[in-house]
């Protein structure tokens, strides 16, 4: 059962616009949650993170909202790049247990020129 | 600052070998996790280290097992391999584990191979 889900597996954006990423938890008891980017054949890269005692928390371009009611979260990237192409991953921990992540399938963002 | 070290980057194993694999943490940072990476499954969690002593456990065989050492480099060792074992192991590091502010910064990752 996934704990953690990036419901949609690729995304394609123009240069310039908004992207979008969801990502939806199940599991009540996640206070932390984070956004790793991922090239391949390379580690995650960490991008941002929120506490759930936050509904936002923004650096730069990257906007990380949470919504807790509906266990939701999302992250934005305005304005998109080229460079920005590649998986995401949320992921999300119980922090009184330490530093077990659970993490989504990714999704592929694609930059369009 | 230098990030999180995997050695080795690439390794190919023959099934029923063992193998072990090393990351260096950033400087200053105690917790050490460990990551399965697969097409399949995605990324998973083995274990995490902190101060020497394992703190969280995945829900993977007991051939995978790990350990830390004073200077919190860890290594993950995996025993009797199998095909189903090729993956892209990845090591990640963080200072804090308890509260905001923990952030896991990951190295580039082992590629094995078990052929």
């Amino acid at each position: 059962d996934q704990q953690v889900k990036q419901n949609s597996p690729s995304l394609s954006v123009q240069e310039g616009r908004i992207s979008i990423l969801n990502c939806d938890y199940t599991n009540s008891m996640f206070d932390y949650f984070l956004w790793y980017k991922k090239y391949p054949a390379e580690g995650p890269t960490f991008l941002i993170s929120i506490s759930s005692i936050k509904d936002k928390n923004e650096d730069g371009r990257f906007t990380v909202f949470l919504n807790k009611s509906a266990k939701h979260l999302s992250l934005h990237i305005v304005p998109s790049q080229p460079g920005d192409s590649a998986v995401y991953f949320c992921a999300a921990t119980d922090l009184t247990l330490g530093q077990n992540f659970v993490f989504g399938p990714g999704t592929r963002l694609s930059v369009l020129p | 600052k230098a990030g999180v070290t995997q050695t080795p980057r690439y390794l190919i194993k023959t099934r029923g070998q063992q193998v072990t694999l090393s990351c260096s943490p950033i400087s200053g940072h105690r917790s050490v996790s460990w990551y399965q990476q697969t097409p399949g499954q995605g990324l998973q969690f083995l274990f995490e280290y902190f101060s020497e002593t394992q703190r969280n456990k995945g829900n993977f065989p007991g051939r995978f097992s790990g350990r830390q050492f004073s200077n919190s480099r860890s290594e993950m060792n995996v025993s009797t391999l199998e095909l189903g074992d090729s993956a892209l192991y990845l090591c990640a590091s963080s200072l804090e584990t308890r509260g905001p502010g923990t952030e896991a910064f990951f190295g580039q990752g082992t590629r094995l191979t078990v052929v």
